[in-house]
């Protein structure tokens, strides 16, 4: 079935460096990816997504580019902040029976210290 | 702020016992998906409902079961509650059935003593 897996943490970084969180899928077909968020406390929230080969997904900073040929969907931020502190995972939808459920990777935990 | 509610917040609850999880969609959302979200399997699909039918199954336990009200609100039924299904659970909402954008709830934290 399809999978995701992603580096286990926790990722302890300091203000201004650099953020690198790996992540590979298994699946079928083509799915789409994606990285969510998780804030203490609260859901998940969408970062950004891709839908097909080579397409970027960028947001507040944050950028993965979606390689089929390595079969995956690397999360990467040049300068990461206090306040990036949260849950990363990356997760896939694989329309199958005509559903786009979400299979997620495990979490990674980020923490940025002053 | 998604515009999914979930409500309670925070259940405590005993074993054996019977419980009711409500999710709220966005507006003008048909499609709900539950997920579950423990420290032992990560985040996991239960079950997905689309305009009040069940349309995908995951790996839920059959004594969980969830429905889907004509005015799109819905509900998890969790019975015969287990220490291991002490879990945050999840909802999201999606406006139609191959849209594949999933706005998340905050979660309701159950704790089975």
């Amino acid at each position: 079935g399809d999978s995701v897996t992603q580096m286990e943490g926790p990722v302890t970084l300091s203000e201004e460096a650099f953020l690198t969180i790996n992540c590979t899928y298994t699946a079928t077909g083509y799915p789409s990816l994606f990285w969510y968020v998780q804030y203490p406390g609260e859901g998940l929230q969408l970062l950004l997504k891709a839908t097909k080969a080579d397409d970027k997904g960028s947001n507040k900073g944050f950028e993965a580019t979606y390689r089929k040929e390595t079969t995956s969907f690397h999360l990467e931020k040049g300068s990461v902040q206090v306040s990036d502190s949260a849950v990363y995972f990356c997760a896939l939808s694989a329309p199958g029976a005509g559903s786009y459920q979400l299979t997620f990777g495990k979490g990674t935990k980020l923490s940025v210290i002053p | 702020d998604s515009g999914v509610t979930q409500t309670p917040k925070h259940l405590i609850t005993a074993t054996g016992q019977r419980v009711t999880l409500r999710c709220s969609p966005r507006s003008g959302d048909l499609s709900v998906y539950w997920y579950q979200q423990s420290l032992d399997q990560g985040l996991q699909f239960l079950i997905q409902y689309y305009n009040g039918e069940e349309r995908a199954k995951g790996n839920i336990l059959e004594r969980f079961s969830a429905q889907q009200f004509p005015d799109l609100h819905s509900e998890l039924n969790l019975s015969s509650l287990e220490l291991g299904d002490s879990a945050l659970y999840f909802c999201a909402s999606v406006q139609g059935p191959w849209d594949n954008e999933q706005f998340f709830g905050p979660g309701t934290r159950l704790t089975v003593l």
